[in-house]
């Protein structure tokens, strides 16, 4: 199972919002409404953000949205603080009844 | 409080075994799958197996499948993760996790394996 493709890094200036894509195929991400998506700052264990595409865990701002559509998902974070300067994952079911994670997209607040 | 704790990880040469545990208080672990997802240093988290809540169902990926095995005891509110045939590329710190069968919610602080001689 290959993983699911994020861009490296992406930047954004405090109170801009900025996204962060995640690319699969048919037989995870297009296939299954299972997108999550996880922050991990330096040191510290993952935290879940998003789980089934759009929904948000208790406790996590709603400044973080989820989206999908066809093979890719979004994660857009939208009035960047310094404290979202962290990396994050997207993960999906897979059609092998296993889980996938994205590389990881570095997030720099400028 | 949610908690949970790994134990386990160490220094193993190629070849080795090791047997991580992790330690879950706070909720019902009965009810909620488990993984095990690991992170190689610098690198991005991999996920690496999971146990349905009754441990009736496991699943595994391609690059631990045969090495590795998952299991818990309810009884003891405990999830284990026996690695076997251990590679220098299994190196990482390996973090259990509470979830449903597609998503993890509360994760562990990660215990560290080391696979050199």
């Amino acid at each position: 199972q290959s993983a699911l493709t994020q861009p490296a890094s992406v930047s954004g200036s405090p109170g801009q919002s900025i996204t962060i894509s995640c690319t699969g195929t048919s037989s995870d991400v297009g296939g299954y409404n299972y997108v999550s998506w996880y922050q991990q700052h330096p040191g510290k264990a993952p935290k879940l953000m998003i789980y089934d595409v759009s929904h948000r865990p208790s406790g996590v701002s709603n400044r973080f949205s989820g989206s999908k559509s066809g093979n890719t998902a979004s994660l857009t974070i939208s009035g960047l603080q310094a404290e979202d300067e962290a990396d994050y994952y997207c993960s999906s079911y897979t059609n092998n009844s296993t889980v996938v994670f994205g590389g990881g997209t570095k997030l720099t607040v400028l | 409080e949610v908690q949970l704790v790994e134990s386990g990880g160490g220094l193993v040469q190629p070849g080795g075994s090791l047997r991580l545990s992790c330690a879950a208080s706070g909720f019902t672990f009965s009810s909620y799958w488990m993984h095990w997802v690991r992170q190689a240093p610098g690198k991005g988290l991999v996920w690496v197996s999971r146990i349905h809540s009754d441990g009736s169902s496991t699943n595994y990926a391609d690059s631990v499948k045969g090495r590795f095995t998952i299991s818990r005891d309810n009884a003891k509110n405990t999830l284990y993760l026996q690695m076997n045939s251990l590679r220098a590329e299994d190196t990482a710190v390996y973090y259990c996790a509470r979830g449903r069968s597609t998503y993890m919610d509360v994760w562990g602080r990660g215990t560290t394996v080391t696979v050199s001689s």
